[in-house]
């Protein structure tokens, strides 16, 4: 199956600061990045389609200030947390889908705490 | 919209015995449907993928079938080991659409 690499694996930051996580296709290219927020024994959220070199298509709800994804080549795409409060403390996972377009392939994760 | 939903949330049973997940979806018109294990703090493993052409798939231990009509799909784990302790995620992916919709998944506890 095809790799999504997730970086950092955890993190934790002061309230008011910006984090960002980055997720890559390891043996594919990928012109469209998934990213998903995880609430503790909840189901994964989609947040946000990310697009290889056009902007990202969030879902309702979600600030596209807040989350800011850059999706500037096929394999790296970026979701950074800005201006980071507690209540945005959660695991956020990203995916892509592998070569025939048809499985999807997870990241490892990114556990954000906000102090 | 698409509900992805997941009996029973939580399940606990003895080594050796097998395990039954369920899930079932609300609209028929899908593109596939995948099992995912994930285990604590940790991303997704894809375990299954059937296409919406497909009954069942089988790797190893592991068989999931799927009744479109009916909106269901379930995933049966032979033999249970200690090791297969984690939470069962599936998602279905609509025709024409690139979104998975997830149920909340079932935690499962396989007891030495």
């Amino acid at each position: 199956g095809a790799v999504v690499s997730q970086h950092p694996s955890r993190v934790i930051c002061k309230s008011g600061t910006s984090v960002k996580i980055e997720c890559r296709s390891l043996d594919f290219q990928a012109t469209t990045m998934f990213w998903y927020r995880q609430f503790p024994k909840q189901s994964l959220m989609l947040m946000a389609t990310s697009n290889e070199g056009s902007k990202a298509t969030y879902e309702q709800g979600v600030e596209k200030d807040k989350f800011l994804i850059n999706h500037a080549s096929l394999t790296l795409s970026t979701l950074t947390v800005t201006s980071a409060h507690p209540e945005d403390s959660s695991f956020y996972i990203c995916s892509a889908y592998g070569q025939t377009e048809t499985e999807a392939f997870f990241g490892q994760g990114t556990r954000l705490t906000v102090v | 919209k698409q509900e992805v939903t997941q009996i029973p949330a939580a399940l606990s049973v003895p080594e050796g015995e097998n395990l039954v997940l369920n899930c079932s979806f609300t609209d028929s018109a899908i593109y596939n449907l995948q099992w995912f294990r994930q285990d604590p703090g940790k991303g997704l493993t894809s375990l299954l993928l059937i296409q919406s052409s497909q009954r069942e798939q089988t790797s190893g231990r592991l068989n999931a079938s799927l009744d479109k009509s009916s909106g269901r799909s379930t995933l049966y784990i032979a033999a249970s080991q200690p090791g297969d302790s984690a939470t069962y995620l599936c998602a279905v992916r609509l025709r024409g659409d690139y979104k998975l919709s997830f149920g909340a998944g079932t935690t499962v506890t396989v007891r030495a």
